[in-house]
């Protein structure tokens, strides 16, 4: 089974942090998503990365950035949190064009 | 640029009875379309995709959906519904240009009631 991991469950920062999230996949997916999820809203896809060190904007990228220096390693980087990036985050990886696979989800609060 | 919509943000059946969730989608050519389902506290799943080929496709959980290109949408039906089926349903398009690039809809909650 391809497994997606994120660093953690639950998050809290405090306004002003850099805050650093890590998602990594076993399964040699050359997609990797960051996506945040919050009610009524759907999924908004913040960024992807369709290789090593490739990346794209996705629909809300303003406050964040992304490293991806390993095909297993998609990082999602708030670089000075606000209280309005408190949300649940959803990192993905995928084969191209196909599914996409989840991982459980970053609950992130910053204060 | 593709988009989808999921017109009904709330939906409750009753146990046992059918079961259809719509998905229409704008984009220039045939998308990739696919249905996850997310359980509370959980991940999203895949429950089915369609590719090409025969319209109707089979999912797990015995959700199965039809796409309709004249009508761009992607319909997911179930005949009968669990209590275990309450969550909520994303439908997503990619399409087959841009590397992989997905949309998501918002969402509709399936609520069922005994």
């Amino acid at each position: 089974d391809v497994k997606v991991t994120q660093s953690s469950r639950y998050l809290v920062k405090r306004t002003g942090e850099k805050v650093f999230l890590e998602c990594v996949q076993d399964m040699d997916h050359e997609n990797m998503f960051w996506y945040r999820q919050d009610p009524g809203l759907g999924l908004r896809l913040i960024y992807f990365s369709y290789d090593v060190k490739m990346k794209e904007k996705g629909d809300i990228p303003e406050g964040y950035s992304v490293s991806r220096e390993k095909k297993e390693r998609f990082s999602l980087i708030l670089e000075s949190a606000s209280t309005n990036q408190t949300s649940m985050y959803l990192c993905a990886s995928s084969l191209l064009y196909n599914e996409q696979f989840f991982g459980p989800g970053t609950r992130l609060t910053v204060l | 640029a593709q988009s989808v919509t999921q017109p009904d943000i709330h939906i409750t059946v009753s146990e046992g009875a059918s079961l259809e969730l719509r998905c229409n989608y704008s984009y220039g050519a045939t998308p990739y379309l696919f249905w996850y389902v997310q359980s509370p506290g959980q991940g999203l799943q895949l429950l089915l995709k369609y590719f090409s080929g025969d319209t109707l496709v089979q999912g797990i959980k015995g959700f199965e959906a039809e796409f309709k290109r004249s009508q761009s949408s992607f319909n997911l039906r179930k005949p009968s519904v669990h209590w275990s089926d309450a969550a909520e349903y994303f439908c997503a398009v990619v399409a087959n240009t841009n590397a992989g690039k997905s949309t998501f809809g918002d969402g509709t909650t399936l609520t069922v009631k005994p």
